[in-house]
Order: structure tokens, then sequence, then C-alpha cells
């Protein structure tokens, strides 16, 4: 079975500092990774998401992350949090068999 | 507004109960995915169906089940409720049937069993 581990439930940054959100996953064949943000009482969006090709994958709201596979990460950054980005920040890992498994989530506070 | 709805928003029932929970997809999504959010567990994928079909199992109760309707709606069953089963509980819909297929979520029903 696959897993997903974010290190950090709760990361605080300053307005206009650097988010880094980190995703580290096990599997034993090429995954497809996606970040979802969540905010309260909304469900999930996509942010972004690596099925295959270029590494370094952008998505919506200036986020983008790199799947780096020696390293079995897909870390989340955006260069300049907003108060908008406050929310909970959830990693995931798909295989091609459909069976989906989420990280426990990394709450984000931008302290203005 | 992600175009999934999903009602009940909130539900509280009593141990031993059943209750259904029900989710339309966007308009033109075939797939229609179940997930359950607790603090005991986190988020986790229960099932996924496509066109009507079942074609992903994963980890769902056994005391739990799910269809698609012809008309792409999804119910989920949750029958023989135990405490450990309040969690929110979102679907969502997809066009395509594969895990890269970007998925829309409802808003979620919050399930409270006392």
């Amino acid at each position: 079975a696959q897993s997903v581990t974010q290190l950090g439930s709760h990361v605080s940054v300053s307005e206009g500092a650097l988010v880094l959100l980190r995703c580290n996953y096990s599997s034993s064949v090429p995954p497809y990774l996606f970040w979802y943000v969540q905010y309260p009482n909304q469900g999930l969006q996509l942010l972004l998401k690596y099925t295959t090709g270029a590494t370094l994958v952008k998505g919506i709201n200036g986020f983008e992350a790199e799947f780096k596979k020696s390293e079995t990460s897909f870390h989340l950054t955006k260069p300049s949090a907003h108060m908008s980005d406050a929310a909970e920040y959830f990693c995931a890992v798909s295989d091609t068999g459909n069976q989906f498994y989420f990280g426990t989530g990394t709450s984000l506070t931008v302290i203005p | 507004d992600s175009g999934v709805t999903q009602t009940p928003k909130h539900l509280i029932t009593a141990t031993g109960q059943r209750v259904t929970l029900r989710c339309s997809p966007r308009s033109g999504d075939l797939s229609v995915y179940w997930y359950q959010q607790s603090l005991d567990q986190g988020l986790q994928f229960l099932i996924q169906y496509y066109n009507g079909e079942e074609r992903a199992k994963g980890n769902i109760l056994e005391r739990f089940s799910a269809q698609q309707f012809p008309d792409l709606h999804s119910e989920l069953n949750l029958s023989s409720l135990e405490l450990g089963d309040s969690a929110l509980y979102f679907c969502a819909s997809s066009v395509g049937l594969r895990a890269i297929d970007e998925q829309y979520f409802g808003p979620g029903t919050r399930l409270t069993v006392t």
C-alpha cells in the first residue's frame, strides 16, 4: 500500500514570505501526485498534479511543486504568501488503479 | 461553487441507525468518488463509480455501500452506525474514469452519530 507523509501539521508564515509545505510518499510504482486546498467549511480544490513529464508543476494561485523521484518528495511552494492562502493543504498520491491516499494535512496560517 | 451538490448538509442520528447520503455530479461528469474525512483517520478514499459501475474500492467498511444511478447521481448508504462513523463525507465528480482526471468536490455532508 502507498502512504503519504506531510511534515508539519501546522505552518505559519508572514505575508509575503515563502511558503513551503512538505510531502513525501512511498510508492513501488510511478505515482500520480496531487496537492489539494481546503478552505473552511468547503470541499477540496485541486491546486496542481503531477502525472508524467516535467517534474516542476505549476498550479493555480501561484503555487508550484516539484516531483523528486530520488527523494520521493513532492513539496509545495509559493514565493510570496497572501492572506487568502490560509487554509488546509493535502498532498495525495494515486496509482493507476485509482486508489487514492491522502496525507494528514497541513494547516497554513499567514501572519499579516 | 464546484457544481457538485450533496444532500443533506448535516445529519444527526443515533447509533445502530441507517442513513443515505446523496450526491449529484457536475453536468457531464460520469465518475463519482466518495471520501470520508474524520479527525481520527483523516481523509480516506472510499469508493469510485463510473457510469453506473464500481471502478475502485478504498477503505470502505462492509456496513457501507454505494451505488450510482442511471441519471448519474450517487448514494452512499451507511448502516449499523457507530460513534466512529461521525465524519464529513465528501463526494467528488470527474468527467473520466482515470485517477488523473480532475475531481470536483462537493461541500460535504456532516454526519454526527450520537
